[in-house]
């Protein structure tokens, strides 16, 4: 039973557009979430995170925001630029006794066209 | 700028073949992790490490196995590869500091014949 949820697959957007990539949880004990992104044959690096106390997180070009109530997460890209095509994974963390632990979704692969 | 490293990149290996993937990282980081990942699906958590000497399982039953003799090495093995392994093996490291941050090395992709 998945826990984190992306439920779109892909997602085309043309440069300088805003691209929008959502995930939806289940647990109501994850009490931090993250983005990741991850090029082809790379591994995946951390791109910005959010508590579960806050609704907003801004890194530049970057902005996550959580609806704690509705269980989802939107991370926005503004503008969009090619560099950005790639898989982004969200991925939760909870505050109980395995808080080491992420579960990630299945991942979104963004592109960017010039 | 990667500092944790995995080796082989790539592998392509029969069946019953033992093989063992290096992770190595020079952060100083305490905990260390496995993950495995298919294409188009999410990474699963198949074994961590809080640090020297200390190892479980994670969420995914894998019948690899794992060891930290050194803060900075966590290799995994697998004593006799099927195809069932071929895979997507990602190994992290994070600092003491839980805040979920993960650095991920490049992965090493095993297809097992």
């Amino acid at each position: 039973d998945q826990q984190v949820k992306q439920n779109s697959p892909s997602l085309s957007v043309q440069e300088g557009r805003i691209s929008i990539l959502n995930c939806d949880y289940t647990n109501s004990m994850f009490d931090y979430f993250l983005w990741y992104k991850k090029y082809p044959a790379e591994g995946p690096t951390f791109l910005i995170s959010i508590s579960s106390i806050k609704d907003k997180n801004e890194d530049g070009r970057f902005t996550v925001f959580l609806n704690k109530s509705a269980k989802h997460l939107s991370l926005h890209i503004v503008p969009s630029q090619p560099g950005d095509s790639a898989v982004y994974f969200c991925a939760a963390k909870h505050s109980g006794g395995s808080n080491y632990k992420l579960t990630f979704g299945k991942g979104t692969l963004l592109t960017v066209n010039p | 700028e990667a500092d944790i490293y995995q080796t082989p990149r790539y592998l392509v290996i029969g069946t019953g073949k033992k093989i063992t993937l290096e992770c190595s990282q020079t952060m100083g980081h305490d905990k260390m992790y496995w993950y495995q990942q298919d294409p188009g699906m999410e990474l699963h958590l198949i074994h961590y490490s809080y640090g020297v000497n200390s190892t479980e399982k994670g969420d995914l039953s894998s019948e690899s196995t794992v060891s930290r003799i050194r803060t900075e090495h966590f290799p995994l093995t697998l004593e006799s590869a099927r195809p069932s392994h071929t895979s997507q093996y990602l190994c992290a490291s994070s600092p003491q500091a839980n805040t979920g941050e993960l650095f991920f090395g490049e992965g090493s992709r095993l297809t097992v014949l």
